[in-house]
């Protein structure tokens, strides 16, 4: 089975500064796609970026980019001028075609002033 | 954008009654919804898949005569929370998937349930 890890429970961050969330997964699987949701304490889930496994290219959404490795089964995630509003809890989340998504802990990030 | 609307945002209701949660696709067609519960500083726990017209399947742990699905059209599914009782108090977020194999999960704002 497929399975989502994020090492890293809690972070921070100072503001205008760069942080980077972890996460590895477990398949066997070739075809799947990476997302990185955010949480905030409104507890609306929103996407953040996502990733084809079949593109090389690192997916970029602004101030947000993932570092995919493949063969490591690594995709981080990249905030880059730490901004206030990105206090939230971070999940990362695996789905291969037609299956069910699986999510990983998350990660509470924390942006300090 | 794709749309997800859920309600209640937020219900408190007694001991033995059953609480129905409503999960519409605004502006797409959702070929499958999935619920899911999350308990605090938690990670989503999925309870269910919903496919439109057929019945839902549910994951291993989750009793489908308590938590009753149905997913009627491609824009609603519905989640009945039977006899519940204050175990059951929880947030439950829905969300939607457009067809295709890459599309990303669109969720609800989710429903705070509180079972006195």
């Amino acid at each position: 089975a497929q399975t989502v890890t994020q090492s890293q429970p809690e972070m921070s961050v100072q503001e205008a500064e760069t942080v980077t969330l972890s996460c590895t997964y477990d398949t066997s699987e070739s075809d799947y796609y990476l997302f990185w949701y955010k949480q905030p304490p409104s507890r609306q889930m929103i996407l953040v970026i996502r990733q084809e496994a079949y593109k090389q290219q690192n997916a970029t959404e602004n101030r947000f980019s993932v570092n995919f490795q493949k063969a490591a089964k690594s995709f981080s995630l990249k905030i880059s001028d730490s901004q206030l509003g990105d206090a939230a809890m971070y999940f990362c989340a695996y789905r291969s075609y037609g299956q069910n998504f699986v999510f990983g802990p998350g990660t509470r990030l924390s942006v300090l002033p | 954008g794709a749309v997800v609307s859920q309600h209640p945002s937020w219900v408190i209701c007694k001991s033995g009654t059953s609480v129905k949660i409503e999960c519409r696709s605004l502006d797409f067609q959702a070929t499958t919804m999935f619920w899911y519960r999350q308990f605090p500083k938690q990670s989503l726990m999925l309870m269910a898949t919903s496919n439109e017209g057929s019945k839902a399947t549910y994951e291993q742990g989750v009793e489908k005569d308590k938590f009753l699905i149905n997913h009627a059209s491609l824009t609603l599914s519905t989640l009945t929370v039977t006899s519940a009782h204050p175990e059951d108090s929880s947030f439950y977020i829905c969300s939607a998937i457009r067809t295709g194999g890459n599309q990303p999960q669109h969720f609800g704002d989710g429903t705070r349930l509180s079972i006195l």
